[in-house]
């Protein structure tokens, strides 16, 4: 089945950029999303990217996919404390019932 | 305001008790899923459901059993918890042509 893999842990120094890596197996991944927990609460879309970009841009967030390597990155420009979360990364084939294969979540911490 | 909203934040219960975890989405969404999360395992999808009284076993389906009566409400059964059924619980829905997956705020459950 579907596979999707991230490291667990990132700790980035505030005002750094963090860049959050993911990696899929599944090749007909047609949509491919980052979504971000924070403590407590449930999970939050970010952003989402279709598999014929290799890039997006959204404020301080940026995107940017290999679909050849099966690699997804997130970088959070000028990162804050509020950054603090678990961040997910999650793919869809669009089969028909929008089924989300997620990853185990990237834990990012931010040094003061 | 796009709204799921799960019946209980937090949850103990006993082995051997019948539990019911309830989930409700404002959206008119045909598509709903619920998942478990555990530290270093994300999300895992244990049942979803594209429309009324139509359910389709996850990835992790064991004791666990869902009913979905009507369009707005999705629940999940667990018939006789055990202790490794201690989990967060999130419910999602999404509409059919859309491209965004919505949270509910998570249960988390403890089973004694």
């Amino acid at each position: 089945g579907e596979d999707v893999e991230q490291s667990l842990f990132l700790s980035v120094r505030e005002g750094d950029s963090s860049v959050i890596n993911c990696t899929y197996t599944d090749s007909s991944s047609t949509y491919l999303y980052w979504y971000k927990q924070e403590p407590g609460a449930g999970l939050q879309l970010l952003t989402y990217i279709f598999s014929n970009m290799d890039m997006k841009q959204d404020q301080r967030l940026t995107v940017l996919l290999n679909k050849k390597d099966k690699h997804l990155s997130l970088r959070i420009a000028d990162t804050q404390t509020g950054d603090s979360a678990i961040y997910f990364c999650a793919e869809s084939n669009r089969g028909g019932n929008e089924k989300l294969t997620f990853g185990t979540g990237t834990r990012l911490t931010i040094i003061p | 305001d796009v709204k799921v909203t799960q019946s209980s934040r937090y949850l103990v219960k006993r082995t051997g008790e019948k539990v019911f975890l309830e989930c409700v989405q404002d959206m008119d969404h045909e598509n709903m899923f619920w998942y478990r999360q555990d530290p270093g395992l994300g999300l895992r999808l244990i049942y979803f459901s594209y429309d009324v009284k139509m359910k389709e076993k996850g990835d992790i389906p064991e004791g666990y059993s869902v009913s979905r009566e009507k369009k707005e409400r999705f629940s999940l059964i667990l018939e006789s918890a055990s202790t490794n059924q201690t989990s967060m619980y999130l419910c999602a829905s999404i509409r059919r042509v859309s491209d965004t997956q919505y949270f509910g705020p998570g249960t988390r459950l403890t089973v004694l």
